[in-house]
């Protein structure tokens, strides 16, 4: 069975600070993951997804991700955070006859000034 | 293209009543899904369906059933409101292979169960 580990319920940055946010992957086969963004009140949109092709995955809102398969990780970055970038995010892996998504726990993201 | 809808946006039920969440798409996609969303717990599969006529249950089906009749359609139905079913209900859809598997999520409808 797959299952996604987000370390981290809280992540605080300052405004232009990198963002890092990890997401750790258990998967008997090639996963599909992916990065979805939640503003309060909203429903999810997604950020970026991985899918065999290549490791470096670049999404909106200059986020990127990189798929690494040795450390099982697929860590959710930005150079330079945003006061817009607060909201919470969550990694998600795909499986199963209709791809459905093995969501993780989600990282909640405040930016400071 | 309004994309995933769902209705309605917010609900107090009454322990052991029931009531239905609605959910449409209008982009033709195959795979329909619903999850619901608890503080500190991400997303769970409650019922998927990979077209019409053709549902089944994900990793929290209890106290819930579902129906695929037409592509666009996936009702949630709750038969017997517990406090337990206190959620964030998210409806999805998405195509799958060659598509890249993603999943379209609509707004959200927050139920209380009193």
């Amino acid at each position: 069975a797959q299952s996604v580990t987000q370390l981290g319920s809280h992540v605080s940055v300052s405004e232009g600070a990198l963002v890092l946010l990890r997401c750790n992957y258990s998967s008997s086969v090639p996963p599909y993951l992916f990065w979805y963004v939640q503003y309060p009140n909203q429903g999810l949109q997604l950020l970026l997804k991985y899918t065999s092709a290549a490791t470096l995955v670049k999404g909106i809102n200059g986020f990127e991700a990189e798929f690494k398969k040795s450390e099982t990780s697929f860590h959710l970055t930005k150079p330079s955070a945003h006061m817009s970038d607060a909201a919470e995010y969550f990694c998600a892996v795909s499986s199963g006859s209709a791809r459905q998504l093995t969501f993780g726990s989600g990282t909640q993201l405040t930016v400071l000034p | 293209n309004a994309g995933v809808t769902q209705t309605p946006k917010f609900r107090i039920l009454k322990i052991g009543q029931s009531m239905t969440l609605q959910c449409a798409q209008d982009m033709n996609h195959n795979y329909m899904y619903w999850y619901r969303q608890d503080p500190g717990m991400g997303l769970k599969l409650i019922y998927y369906s990979v077209g019409a006529g053709i549902t089944d249950k994900g990793e929290v089906p209890n106290g819930y059933n579902v129906s695929r009749s037409t592509t666009e359609d996936f009702p949630l139905r709750l038969e017997l409101a517990a406090p337990s079913q206190t959620s964030v209900y998210f409806c999805a859809s998405g195509q799958g292979s060659p598509h890249g598997y993603e999943q379209y999520f609509g707004p959200g409808t927050r139920l209380t169960v009193t």
